[in-house]
């Protein structure tokens, strides 16, 4: 089964502290997504990796990066929180055109 | 631009009641995937349809594909308190292989006993 795992499940910071978010996945998949989801925004993609080292801007990427040293592991970085990032952010893992297989989610609050 | 609309948004029934979900684009899909999601975890994909005109079912749940591919539905029969949670259409990209998604906004359903 795959398994997609986001490091922390609740995360409080403050508005211009740097947040790192991280994600795991055990299936040498190819494509690894962030995305954002609001009540009813549904999940929106703020970036996606479809190799090491690779990385393309999704709808939302203003005041986001992302790092993909390594295969299994995608990172969301917040450069300087907004409490408009306040949100749940969700990563998935996919390969080719299969469908997504998501982690539970961070929920994070910008203070 | 892309653009999913889910309809409705919220969604508050007895159980037993029948109830039917829409996604609709003026775009083309070369796939549409249905998701639910229950609070504190993630989307679990329900059902991935790829030809137009094409119905799948899973248990109570009979999902359809548009014969243009632009538009599905999701109905539930005879509902349960079990399938009270957030619904989710989404619509493949482009036909590469990046499995890139556009959401709808979700249907969050609630069936009471």
């Amino acid at each position: 089964d795959v398994k997609v795992t986001q490091s922390s499940r609740y995360l409080v910071k403050r508005t211009g502290e740097k947040v790192f978010l991280e994600c795991v996945q055990d299936m040498d998949h190819e494509n690894m997504f962030w995305y954002r989801q609001d009540p009813g925004l549904g999940l929106r993609l703020i970036y996606f990796s479809y190799d090491v080292k690779m990385k393309e801007k999704g709808d939302i990427p203003e005041g986001y990066s992302v790092s993909r040293e390594k295969k299994e592991r995608f990172s969301l970085i917040l450069e300087s929180a907004s409490t408009n990032q306040t949100s749940m952010y969700l990563c998935a893992s996919g390969q080719g055109s299969q469908p997504q297989h998501f982690g539970d989610g961070t929920r994070l609050s910008i203070l | 631009t892309q653009l999913l609309e889910q309809s409705p948004q919220f969604l508050s029934i007895q159980e037993g009641e029948n109830l039917t979900v829409y996604c609709n684009s003026s775009s083309v899909f070369s796939s549409l995937q249905w998701y639910r999601q229950e609070p504190g975890e993630g989307p679990v994909l329900l059902v991935t349809v790829v030809t137009g005109g094409e119905v799948k079912k899973l248990k109570r749940l009979t999902f359809q594909f548009g014969d243009a591919r632009k538009d599905s539905s999701l109905h539930i029969t005879a509902a349960q308190p079990g399938d009270t949670g957030l619904y989710l259409c989404a619509g493949a990209r482009d036909s590469s292989n990046t499995g890139k998604l556009i959401f709808g906004q979700g249907t969050t359903l609630q069936v009471k006993p």
